[in-house]
């Protein structure tokens, strides 16, 4: 089974800042990670899928970067609205489809 | 647009229970593959079940392997998760998840979620 790890844990940052956020598989998921933000009681949402692409209606200020064990979100210039846990999740070796523990982004 | 409408969930006690429906609107159910996936309150996602379009080929998270079934019925547009033999740690928040065109798992569409708890 695939082992994502995500850091930081935590992450408070102002409007306008820049966000980096990390997934580091256990083994190779070649481009097959995406992202998906979850707000309190709502469902995930679908950010980016195969590493690097946005999914539909997601604003130009997300994107991914990675490839192998290595992954990279950003959020170029952080909105208040963008507060959130973001997961990773891996489709490469499955079953199981796995997901990170999560990193929480706050905003001051 | 896409819908997902979780239904089926409540209280159960240890060694019971359950059958989770999901009613799909919106688009062509059929044509894809759908997936069941949980969170446990205040805890992160965990993936449960994938069936294919045509119900043909299935899998499972061992947590759930053995326990759980899932199924589907085109003509009805409905998702279906068989929950028996529950667990204490089998409480959460089961979601049913659509994924992109031509992507299964980069999952696109989901419901909002019918809570099961597993409690005596």
């Amino acid at each position: 089974e695939v082992v994502l790890t995500q850091s930081p844990a935590t992450l408070s940052l102002s409007p306008g800042e820049r966000a980096t956020l990390s997934c580091r598989a256990s083994q190779s998921v070649s481009s097959y990670l995406a992202w998906y933000q979850q707000k309190p009681g709502q469902p995930p949402r679908l950010l980016i899928y195969d590493a690097l692409n946005r999914a539909t209606d997601i604003p130009a200020r997300f994107s991914g970067s990675g490839s192998g064990t290595d992954f990279t979100l950003t959020i170029s210039s952080l909105e208040p609205e963008d507060s959130a846990v973001y997961y990773c999740q891996q489709r490469h070796n499955w079953p199981p489809v796995t997901f990170g523990p999560g990193t929480k982004v706050h905003i001051k | 647009e896409v819908q997902l409408v979780e239904s089926g969930g409540g209280l159960v006690q240890p060694g019971g229970s359950l059958r989770l429906s999901c009613a799909a609107s919106g688009f062509t159910f059929s044509s894809y593959s759908m997936n069941w996936v949980r969170q446990a309150p205040g805890k992160g996602l965990e993936w449960v079940s994938y069936i294919t379009s045509n119900g043909n080929t299935i899998y499972y998270a061992d947590s759930v392997k053995g326990r759980f079934t899932i199924s589907r019925d085109n003509a009805k547009n409905s998702l279906y998760l068989q929950m028996n033999s529950l667990r204490a740690e089998d409480t959460a928040l089961y979601y049913c998840a659509r994924g992109l065109t031509g992507d299964p798992l980069a999952w696109v569409g989901w419901g909002q979620g019918t809570l099961v708890t597993v409690s005596s």
